[in-house]
């Protein structure tokens, strides 16, 4: 299965950016980054996700680095209704060319007011 | 058009009962997904359906546990005889069909399951 690796807490401030950063190494060429979000007592939300080439969508930007073994989440302006569980996942490619998540620990990201 | 939705939204059972958790994928999508989170912890996969096909079950307890997604009505994922140990919450997933590979899933709001 391919893995990554993010640290287990961050904190920003309301209203800064915050980067969220997840590595991950043993990545495939194949191997879409994909970025979702867990708030207390819900289900996951997706964030935003790319192969090679930074993204930008109305919630988030997503920065992946040229040799694509790391990667980057970028909120642009925190607010209080971000603090969630953050989570970097690969598709995990499956012999019948179908996929399925597997999740990590992600980062818990507590914003200060 | 509806998201993924899951119930019941909480269900308590009695050691040794069964519990039945239902999963209706978002309208187009063939594809569902199940995982199961314990408190503090991560999700962990438990099994990847098609319609009338398990695709991957790699993640299931080989007892006890089961999973269907028949060619009509929503999938369900099946508990026999449960304990303590099960209590968690369980999260279904749906995404459209195979060979689209730049497509994201979407989650349900979960079943939390509490056997007392």
């Amino acid at each position: 299965d391919a893995k990554t690796t993010q640290p287990n807490s961050m904190e920003s401030n309301e209203e800064e950016p915050v980067h969220l950063p997840c590595n991950h190494s043993t990545i495939s060429g194949t191997d879409y980054i994909h970025w979702y979000r867990q708030l207390p007592s819900q289900g996951p939300e997706y964030v935003i996700h790319g192969l090679t080439s930074n993204v930008n969508n109305r919630m988030a930007s997503l920065a992946i680095a040229e040799d694509r073994k790391s990667s980057t989440l970028i909120l642009h302006r925190a607010t209080l209704r971000d603090a969630a569980v953050y989570y970097c996942i690969l598709r995990d490619n499956l012999a019948s060319g179908t996929y399925k998540y597997i999740f990590g620990t992600g980062t818990r990201l507590k914003v200060l007011a | 058009n509806a998201g993924v939705m899951q119930n019941p939204r909480h269900l308590v059972r009695r050691r040794g009962q069964e519990a039945r958790l239902r999963c209706s994928p978002m309208k187009g999508h063939s594809h569902v997904y199940w995982y199961r989170q314990l408190p503090e912890e991560g999700l962990k996969f438990m099994v990847y359906l098609q319609k009338e096909n398990i695709i991957d079950e790699s993640g299931m307890p080989k007892e006890r546990f089961s999973a269907e997604f028949p060619k009509e009505g929503p999938s369900i994922l099946r508990i026999q005889q449960v304990v303590r140990g099960d209590s968690a919450a369980y999260f279904c997933a749906s995404s459209p069909g195979a060979g689209i590979m730049n497509t994201e899933a979407f989650f349900g709001q979960g079943t939390r399951l509490t056997v007392v």
